[in-house]
């Protein structure tokens, strides 16, 4: 089973800064296979990138996805106050489990 | 629109059983993978499994197998998950998504709102 490991576990930046969120596999996987999710207090979680960097539908510019092998990352330019939340990595795909990253939460001074 | 409706909150004791439903609407039920997810209070979200409604084909995370069960209804497009003997450590928020192309495991979208499980005594 593959591992995911998200850092860090809290980002407390300014309106306006960028975040770069860091999503570590424990082996190689394959770029097709990892998505990120945004979930805000008290919602279901919602798509932001498929296949490491396409953002699904009426996402906004500002967020991007990028990586390979281990290393995958999500950056969100021009950090707004609407972007509180918790952001998740997953990998997909026909290998079992669908695993999860442990979050990264990121607040807005 | 494709749509996930999920049935509203549960309040059971320890050892009762219970089955909560996802309800799709908006596309071809039949052909799209549909994940379960766990989110415990405060916590992060965990893969359950997915169920293939065309033929009910069910893959469970080695966490879960055996504590639940994924079944799905074609003809009202909706799927379940059930417990047969509830615990405390079951309260939980209970998350169905569709997997996002047809006949393929791959990213999760949409999601259903949630079910909230609370298991007490």
């Amino acid at each position: 089973e593959i591992v995911l490991t998200q850092s860090p576990a809290t980002l407390s930046l300014s309106p306006g800064e960028r975040a770069t969120l860091s999503c570590g596999a424990s082996r190689n996987i394959r770029s097709s296979l990892l998505a990120w999710y945004q979930q805000k207090p008290g919602l279901a979680p919602r798509l932001l990138i498929f296949d490491t960097s396409s953002r699904a539908t009426g996402i906004p510019e500002r967020f991007s996805g990028s990586g390979s092998g281990t290393d995958f990352t999500l950056t969100i330019n021009r950090l707004a106050p609407e972007d509180c939340a918790v952001y998740y990595c997953q990998l997909y795909g026909t290998s079992l489990p669908a695993t999860f990253g442990g979050g990264t939460k990121v607040e807005i001074k | 629109e494709v749509q996930l409706v999920q049935s509203g909150a549960e309040v059971k004791k320890p050892g009762e059983s219970l089955k909560i439903s996802c309800a799709a609407s908006g596309y071809n039920f039949i052909s799209h993978w549909i994940a379960w997810v766990r989110q415990m209070p405060g916590k992060g979200l965990e893969w359950m499994g997915v169920i293939f409604p065309g033929d009910s084909d069910t893959r469970y995370s080695p966490s879960f197998r055996g504590r639940v069960t994924f079944s799905v209804d074609k003809s009202i497009s909706t799927a379940y998950l059930q417990w047969n003997s509830l615990k405390a450590s079951d309260t939980a928020m209970y998350y169905c998504a569709r997997s996002a192309i047809a006949h393929r495991r791959v990213w999760s979208d949409p999601w259903g709102q949630g079910t909230l499980v609370t298991v007490s005594s």
